[in-house]
């Protein structure tokens, strides 16, 4: 499968407890982002990367949050002291930087956080 | 107000009919105007994109969008049952590499 992949693909976790998620973003792709999506919204953004730059982040992106792409291939996202209304799909996406034109994000399948 | 608005739904709809979805926005900087499909527990795909106004076609899809009334909308034509999904609309502006969702259209085509 040469698509974007996301690992776990569900967590469950208690109220103060530590989480991260890895993407692994199509082989080629130098952008990845970070979306969280919460029943019946549409996906928000929370961080993206030019390979390994952190380029931008969003305002919900509390300083509990951390995302890092070390060498310019997959990512991780880390949430610290989770909190209930943390709980959301977390979904990842790459895409290609090309000269002009529209960029197609490419998403993974999402990891759903549960926490109690 | 949200910049992007989408109408939840669900829209329920019998096999073979013309289905119409809608969004409206207020930030007149957007230029890319995009469908996504999502469906249950898994990430949205890429149906259409259009850049700027105009129409788009593709197979069953028609994607329009009228930047004078800041009102873009998807049309899909002979649904089936496996066209039931979530619709969910974005948008960005030209120098943008982010965009901005609507909550999503549930689309319900039973036989």
């Amino acid at each position: 499968d040469t698509g974007v992949s996301q690992n776990p693909r569900h967590k469950i976790t208690k109220r103060g407890q530590n989480v991260t998620f890895r993407c692994d973003p199509i082989s080629e792709h130098n952008r990845l982002y970070w979306y969280r999506q919460t029943l019946g919204q549409g996906p928000e953004f929370l961080t993206y990367f030019q390979n390994e730059a952190q380029l931008e982040k969003s305002r919900l992106l509390s300083d509990r949050f951390s995302a890092e792409r070390p060498k310019g291939s997959f990512s991780t996202l880390e949430i610290q002291r989770t909190e209930q209304g943390d709980s959301a799909m977390y979904l990842c996406a790459s895409s290609k930087e090309t000269s002009g034109g529209y960029n197609e994000q490419f998403f993974g399948p999402g990891t759903r956080l549960t926490v109690l | 107000q949200k910049e992007v608005e989408q109408d939840p739904g669900p829209l329920s709809v019998p096999e073979g009919a013309i289905v119409s979805l809608n969004c409206t926005y207020s930030n007149s900087a957007f230029q890319y105007f995009m469908w996504y499909r999502q469906y249950s527990r898994k990430g949205p795909e890429l149906l259409m994109y259009t850049y700027s106004s105009g129409n788009k076609e593709d197979g069953r899809f028609t994607a329009q969008v009228d930047k004078s009334s800041k009102y873009i909308s998807l049309f899909i034509r002979d649904s089936q049952p496996s066209d039931s999904a979530t619709y969910l609309c974005a948008m960005r502006g030209r120098g943008s590499y982010i965009p901005t969702f609507g909550r999503g259209t549930s689309l319900i085509v039973h036989p």
